[in-house]
């Protein structure tokens, strides 16, 4: 039983346009969400991530929105660029508790 | 430079045979996790441990076994109990798990069974 999904196993965007990564949870005691971006052969580095008290946060290109009501978080990237082809996770936790990662969704950014 | 090392990148293992995925962090982490990652999949966790001398199985436990005798160090054998050994496995560390902070991950470990 999944309790973070991520429905869309890949995503192909025009360099320049946007990317709209989502992300759907059942558990709602999660209080805490984080997008990891990994390549083939290596560990996946943290991007950003937002707490439960929040709606949105932003860092550069990124911003991830979270929807309590709805259990969704998506993570936007503006401008997309081919070196954001990457495996996209989603995480989250429950205060005390250990990370609940996502199957990941892999993004293509065409020149 | 701190950081969370994993080593061996790739490590090859004959059938039958136990073997010892290293992890080591110099971010004064208390916590520390393993987990494993098959293609097309997620990240499944392996064992975890808060602290020193202690540690809990995750959800895929069975034929892996795990030590924490120092902060910084928190190995991984893989024993020849484990039915499917071949994948990526990814090592983490974090603060506390009661504070809102993120994992590192090291750089993984690709095991192969020949």
């Amino acid at each position: 039983d999944q309790q973070v999904k991520q429905n869309s196993p890949s995503l192909s965007v025009q360099e320049g346009r946007i990317s709209i990564l989502n992300c759907d949870y059942t558990n709602s005691m999660f209080d805490y969400f984080l997008w990891y971006k990994k390549y083939p052969a290596e560990g996946p580095t943290f991007l950003i991530s937002i707490s439960s008290i929040k709606d949105k946060n932003e860092d550069g290109r990124f911003t991830v929105f979270l929807n309590k009501s709805a259990k969704h978080l998506s993570l936007h990237i503006v401008p997309s660029q081919p070196g954001d082809s990457a495996v996209y996770f989603c995480a989250a936790r429950v205060y005390g508790q250990n990370f609940v990662f996502g199957p990941g969704t892999r993004l293509s950014v065409l020149p | 430079d701190g950081g969370i090392t994993q080593s061996p990148k790739y490590l090859f293992r004959k059938e039958g045979q136990n073997v010892t995925l290293s992890c080591e962090q110099n971010l004064n982490h208390d916590a520390m996790y393993w987990y494993r990652q098959d293609p097309g999949q997620g990240l499944r966790l392996i064992y975890y441990s808060q602290i020193v001398n202690d540690f809990q199985k995750g959800d895929i436990a069975e034929g892996y076994s795990v030590s924490r005798e120092k902060k910084e160090s928190f190995p991984l054998t893989v024993t020849s109990a484990q039915k499917n050994p071949t994948a990526f496995y990814l090592c983490a560390s974090s603060t506390r798990q009661g504070m809102n902070t993120e994992a590192f991950f090291g750089q993984g470990t690709r095991l192969t069974v020949v």
